[in-house]
Protein backbone atom coordinates (compact mmCIF):
# COMPACT_ATOMS: atom_id res chain seq x y z
CA UNK A 1 0.00 0.00 0.00
CA UNK A 2 0.72 3.67 -0.02
CA UNK A 3 1.89 5.42 2.77
CA UNK A 4 3.21 8.97 4.53
CA UNK A 5 4.06 9.52 7.40
CA UNK A 6 4.76 12.72 9.79
CA UNK A 7 5.05 13.79 13.21
CA UNK A 8 1.57 13.97 14.76
CA UNK A 9 2.39 17.32 16.74
CA UNK A 10 5.35 19.29 17.12
CA UNK A 11 6.58 22.13 19.72
CA UNK A 12 9.20 24.81 18.92
CA UNK A 13 10.11 28.54 20.72
CA UNK A 14 9.67 31.82 18.34
CA UNK A 15 12.93 32.46 16.43
CA UNK A 16 13.93 28.92 16.61
CA UNK A 17 14.51 26.77 14.05
CA UNK A 18 12.02 23.34 13.50
CA UNK A 19 12.63 20.24 11.32
CA UNK A 20 9.45 18.55 10.18
CA UNK A 21 10.05 15.00 8.27
CA UNK A 22 8.11 12.99 5.98
CA UNK A 23 8.91 9.49 4.81
CA UNK A 24 7.05 7.53 2.14
CA UNK A 25 6.29 4.61 0.08
CA UNK A 26 4.30 5.25 -3.21
CA UNK A 27 3.50 3.25 -6.22
CA UNK A 28 6.21 5.88 -8.29
CA UNK A 29 7.41 9.03 -7.63
CA UNK A 30 6.35 12.46 -9.36
CA UNK A 31 7.44 14.98 -7.13
CA UNK A 32 6.69 15.83 -3.70
CA UNK A 33 4.34 18.49 -1.82
CA UNK A 34 4.52 20.54 1.10
CA UNK A 35 1.38 22.51 2.18
CA UNK A 36 0.58 24.87 5.20
CA UNK A 37 -2.85 24.66 6.57
CA UNK A 38 -4.13 27.15 9.47
CA UNK A 39 -6.55 26.16 11.70
CA UNK A 40 -10.36 26.54 9.75
CA UNK A 41 -8.72 27.27 5.96
CA UNK A 42 -7.82 26.14 3.18
CA UNK A 43 -4.12 24.31 2.74
CA UNK A 44 -2.02 26.28 0.74
CA UNK A 45 1.16 25.54 -1.76
CA UNK A 46 4.92 26.14 0.44
CA UNK A 47 7.06 23.86 -1.51
CA UNK A 48 7.70 21.35 -4.36
CA UNK A 49 10.92 18.62 -4.85
CA UNK A 50 11.16 16.40 -7.67
CA UNK A 51 14.95 16.23 -7.64
CA UNK A 52 17.08 15.50 -4.51
CA UNK A 53 18.43 18.45 -2.51
CA UNK A 54 17.31 21.57 -1.28
CA UNK A 55 15.01 24.05 -2.15
CA UNK A 56 15.19 27.37 -0.66
CA UNK A 57 12.00 29.74 -0.22
CA UNK A 58 12.61 32.63 2.32
CA UNK A 59 12.70 30.82 5.76
CA UNK A 60 11.53 28.02 4.97
CA UNK A 61 13.20 25.04 3.04
CA UNK A 62 12.34 21.48 1.69
CA UNK A 63 15.00 18.74 1.21
CA UNK A 64 14.18 15.24 -0.85
CA UNK A 65 15.86 11.92 -0.65
CA UNK A 66 14.33 9.96 -3.32
CA UNK A 67 16.35 7.27 -2.46
CA UNK A 68 15.51 7.32 0.88
CA UNK A 69 12.05 8.22 0.35
CA UNK A 70 12.43 11.04 2.84
CA UNK A 71 12.02 14.52 2.82
CA UNK A 72 11.92 17.59 5.66
CA UNK A 73 10.51 21.23 5.54
CA UNK A 74 12.77 23.36 7.81
CA UNK A 75 11.80 26.36 9.07
CA UNK A 76 13.68 29.28 10.35
CA UNK A 77 13.28 32.34 12.37
CA UNK A 78 9.70 31.21 13.45
CA UNK A 79 7.15 33.88 13.90
CA UNK A 80 3.74 32.91 15.90
CA UNK A 81 1.74 33.00 12.43
CA UNK A 82 3.91 29.71 11.63
CA UNK A 83 1.52 27.84 14.18
CA UNK A 84 -0.31 25.84 11.48
CA UNK A 85 -0.64 21.78 10.23
CA UNK A 86 1.88 21.38 7.64
CA UNK A 87 1.03 18.15 5.40
CA UNK A 88 3.72 16.44 3.28
CA UNK A 89 1.74 14.76 -0.27
CA UNK A 90 3.28 12.55 -3.12
CA UNK A 91 2.12 12.23 -6.57
CA UNK A 92 2.72 8.71 -7.24
CA UNK A 93 3.03 7.35 -10.73
CA UNK A 94 -0.59 8.12 -11.53
CA UNK A 95 0.09 12.12 -10.88
CA UNK A 96 -2.68 11.04 -8.25
CA UNK A 97 -1.58 13.00 -4.65
CA UNK A 98 -1.00 11.17 -1.70
CA UNK A 99 -1.29 13.11 1.55
CA UNK A 100 0.42 12.31 5.15
CA UNK A 101 -2.00 13.40 7.88
CA UNK A 102 -0.51 16.52 8.72
CA UNK A 103 2.09 17.41 11.46
CA UNK A 104 0.46 20.24 13.90
CA UNK A 105 2.85 22.61 14.56
CA UNK A 106 2.47 24.86 17.90
CA UNK A 107 4.79 28.20 18.35
CA UNK A 108 5.41 29.22 22.38
CA UNK A 109 7.09 32.57 23.01
CA UNK B 1 -7.50 34.37 -1.89
CA UNK B 2 -6.63 31.18 -3.38
CA UNK B 3 -9.28 31.99 -6.52
CA UNK B 4 -11.41 29.17 -5.48
CA UNK B 5 -14.47 29.57 -3.44
CA UNK B 6 -17.10 27.21 -2.04
CA UNK B 7 -20.47 27.64 -0.61
CA UNK B 8 -21.74 27.18 1.86
CA UNK B 9 -18.96 27.49 4.81
CA UNK B 10 -20.45 25.52 7.03
CA UNK B 11 -23.88 23.27 6.66
CA UNK B 12 -25.56 21.22 9.16
CA UNK B 13 -28.22 18.48 7.74
CA UNK B 14 -29.47 15.76 8.59
CA UNK B 15 -29.75 12.22 7.62
CA UNK B 16 -32.53 12.47 4.89
CA UNK B 17 -32.05 15.75 3.35
CA UNK B 18 -30.63 16.19 0.23
CA UNK B 19 -27.91 19.16 0.01
CA UNK B 20 -25.64 20.23 -2.41
CA UNK B 21 -21.90 21.68 -2.27
CA UNK B 22 -20.80 24.57 -5.00
CA UNK B 23 -17.16 25.40 -6.03
CA UNK B 24 -15.90 27.79 -8.23
CA UNK B 25 -12.54 28.67 -9.26
CA UNK B 26 -11.41 31.28 -11.09
CA UNK B 27 -7.60 30.28 -11.97
CA UNK B 28 -8.15 29.55 -15.46
CA UNK B 29 -7.64 25.34 -14.81
CA UNK B 30 -9.05 22.20 -16.24
CA UNK B 31 -8.88 20.01 -13.46
CA UNK B 32 -11.16 20.29 -10.11
CA UNK B 33 -11.42 18.03 -6.99
CA UNK B 34 -12.90 16.87 -4.02
CA UNK B 35 -11.39 16.03 -1.13
CA UNK B 36 -12.50 14.76 2.35
CA UNK B 37 -10.74 16.13 5.74
CA UNK B 38 -11.61 14.25 8.73
CA UNK B 39 -9.71 15.57 12.08
CA UNK B 40 -6.05 13.80 12.08
CA UNK B 41 -6.63 11.87 8.96
CA UNK B 42 -5.06 12.35 5.35
CA UNK B 43 -6.89 14.11 3.04
CA UNK B 44 -8.96 11.44 1.21
CA UNK B 45 -9.52 12.48 -2.72
CA UNK B 46 -13.05 11.22 -3.32
CA UNK B 47 -13.53 12.76 -7.04
CA UNK B 48 -11.28 14.40 -10.20
CA UNK B 49 -12.36 16.04 -13.44
CA UNK B 50 -10.55 16.99 -15.84
CA UNK B 51 -12.20 18.91 -18.62
CA UNK B 52 -14.86 18.07 -17.31
CA UNK B 53 -14.84 14.38 -17.34
CA UNK B 54 -14.72 12.53 -14.14
CA UNK B 55 -11.33 10.55 -14.05
CA UNK B 56 -11.09 9.72 -10.67
CA UNK B 57 -13.89 8.11 -8.19
CA UNK B 58 -12.23 6.58 -5.29
CA UNK B 59 -14.85 3.94 -4.18
CA UNK B 60 -16.79 6.86 -2.89
CA UNK B 61 -20.36 5.56 -1.79
CA UNK B 62 -23.26 6.79 -4.14
CA UNK B 63 -25.18 9.18 -1.33
CA UNK B 64 -22.07 11.18 -2.90
CA UNK B 65 -22.90 12.37 -6.33
CA UNK B 66 -20.55 14.93 -8.35
CA UNK B 67 -21.18 17.02 -11.07
CA UNK B 68 -19.11 19.05 -13.27
CA UNK B 69 -21.01 21.56 -15.73
CA UNK B 70 -17.86 23.24 -16.82
CA UNK B 71 -13.91 23.73 -16.01
CA UNK B 72 -15.01 26.44 -13.70
CA UNK B 73 -18.01 24.56 -11.45
CA UNK B 74 -17.65 21.56 -9.39
CA UNK B 75 -20.91 20.29 -7.16
CA UNK B 76 -21.00 17.79 -4.89
CA UNK B 77 -25.02 16.29 -4.13
CA UNK B 78 -25.31 14.68 -0.88
CA UNK B 79 -27.97 12.40 0.25
CA UNK B 80 -28.98 9.87 3.10
CA UNK B 81 -25.69 10.92 4.72
CA UNK B 82 -24.73 9.19 7.63
CA UNK B 83 -23.26 10.46 10.87
CA UNK B 84 -19.53 9.54 9.80
CA UNK B 85 -19.67 11.77 6.70
CA UNK B 86 -19.25 14.51 8.66
CA UNK B 87 -16.19 15.98 7.64
CA UNK B 88 -14.45 19.65 6.25
CA UNK B 89 -15.23 19.19 2.45
CA UNK B 90 -12.75 20.71 0.52
CA UNK B 91 -12.03 21.55 -3.84
CA UNK B 92 -9.20 21.96 -5.34
CA UNK B 93 -8.39 22.89 -8.76
CA UNK B 94 -4.95 22.42 -10.88
CA UNK B 95 -3.77 22.39 -14.80
CA UNK B 96 -4.01 18.75 -16.33
CA UNK B 97 -1.59 16.45 -15.20
CA UNK B 98 0.94 15.80 -15.71
CA UNK B 99 2.42 19.46 -16.31
CA UNK B 100 1.17 20.72 -13.19
CA UNK B 101 2.64 20.93 -9.65
CA UNK B 102 0.35 22.45 -7.54
CA UNK B 103 -3.11 22.26 -6.48
CA UNK B 104 -4.72 25.20 -5.24
CA UNK B 105 -7.74 25.05 -2.29
CA UNK B 106 -10.79 26.42 -1.54
CA UNK B 107 -11.62 27.17 1.85
CA UNK B 108 -13.91 23.93 2.50
CA UNK B 109 -17.43 23.33 3.84
CA UNK B 110 -17.60 22.13 7.18
CA UNK B 111 -20.35 19.78 7.06
CA UNK B 112 -22.24 18.04 9.99
CA UNK B 113 -24.62 15.09 9.70
CA UNK B 114 -27.07 15.20 12.65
Amino acid sequence: GQNIDQPTEMTATEGAIVQINCTYQTSGFNGLFWYQQHAGEAPTFLSYNVLDGLEEKGRFSSFLSRSKGYSYLLLKELQMKDSASYLCAVKDSNYQLIWGAGTKLIIKP
Amino acid sequence: ETGVTQTPRHLVMGMTNKKSLKCEQHLGHNAMYWYKQSAKKPLELMFVYNFKEQTENNSVPSRFSPECPNSSHLFLHLHTLQPEDSALYLCASSKVQPESHEQYFGPGTRLTVT
